[in-house]
C-alpha cells in the first residue's frame, strides 16, 4: 500500500507561489501520482496527475524527481479562492490501493 | 456535461433507522465508487463497481451496509440500521474505465447525521 506523507497545513499570502511536497517512498513502478483539491461541502476535484518528470496544466505544475519517492505540487500566484485541502494520491485509479490520507490544508492570507 | 449527481445532500435520522443514498455517475463512466469521509479526514473507499459488478468491497461493513448498481448506471448505498458512528459525508465518484491514470470525478456528497 503506497501511502503518502504531506504537511498537515500551510499558510501563504495572496500572489505567492505555493509548493506542497508529498512523500511516497513505497511507490510502485506502475503507480501514478495524482493531486486533488477539496473545498468545504464539496467532493474532491482533480487538479493534476503525473508519472515522472514534470507536468503542467492551466492551474498547477507537478514535479516528480527521477526516483519518484516524492512529488511537489506547485500553485502559481495563489488567490484566496485556493484555500482548500489538497490531497496527494499514489496508485492506480480503480485499484484498491488508492489512499487519500489527511491532506494538506492550505490557507491563503490576504 | 453534467457531473456526478448525489441525493439527498443532507440527511438527519435517528439511530437504528435505515437510510439510503443515491448516485448518478457521469454518462459513459463504467466505474463507480462510494467513499466515506469523516470530519478532518480524507475519503476512504467503501466499494468500487465495474459496471454492475462490485469488484472491491473489502472496506464495506457488510453487517449493516449494502450497495447495488443495477443496470450498471445509478447506484444506491444503504445503511440499516444506522449507528451514531455512521455520521459522515458519503461521496460517490465515477471514472471512465477505472484503469491506471483514469481520473475520478466526485459528486458533492451526502452529509449524514445520526442522532
Amino acid at each position: 500500500l503506497a501511502k503518502t506523507t504531506q504537511p498537515i497545513s500551510m499558510d501563504s499570502y495572496e500572489g505567492q507561489e505555493v509548493n506542497i511536497t508529498c512523500s511516497h517512498n513505497n511507490i510502485a513502478t506502475n503507480d501514478y501520482i495524482t493531486w486533488y483539491q477539496q473545498f468545504p461541502s464539496q467532493g474532491p476535484r482533480f487538479i493534476i496527475q503525473g508519472y515522472k518528470t514534470k507536468v503542467t496544466n492551466e492551474v498547477a505544475s507537478l514535479f516528480i524527481p527521477a526516483d519518484r519517492k516524492s512529488s511537489t505540487l506547485s500553485l502559481p500566484r495563489v488567490s484566496l479562492s485556493d484555500t482548500a485541502v489538497y490531497y496527494c494520491l499514489v496508485g492506480q485509479t480503480g485499484a484498491n490501493n488508492l489512499f487519500f490520507g489527511t491532506g494538506t490544508r492550505l490557507t491563503v492570507i490576504p | 456535461e453534467a457531473g456526478v449527481v448525489q441525493s439527498p445532500r443532507y440527511k438527519i435520522i435517528e439511530k437504528k433507522q435505515p437510510v439510503a443514498f443515491w448516485c448518478n455517475p457521469i454518462s459513459g463512466h463504467n466505474t463507480l465508487y462510494w467513499y466515506l469521509q469523516n470530519l478532518g479526514q480524507g475519503p476512504e473507499l467503501l466499494i468500487r463497481y465495474e459496471n454492475e459488478e462490485a469488484v472491491d468491497d473489502s472496506q464495506l461493513p457488510k453487517d449493516r451496509f449494502s450497495a447495488e448498481r443495477l443496470k450498471g448506471v445509478d447506484s444506491t448505498l444503504k445503511i440499516q440500521p444506522a449507528e451514531l458512528g455512521d455520521s459522515a459525508v458519503y461521496l460517490c465518484a465515477s471514472s471512465f474505465e477505472g484503469l491506471a491514470g483514469d481520473t475520478q470525478y466526485f459528486g458533492p456528497g451526502t452529509r449524514l447525521t445520526v442522532l
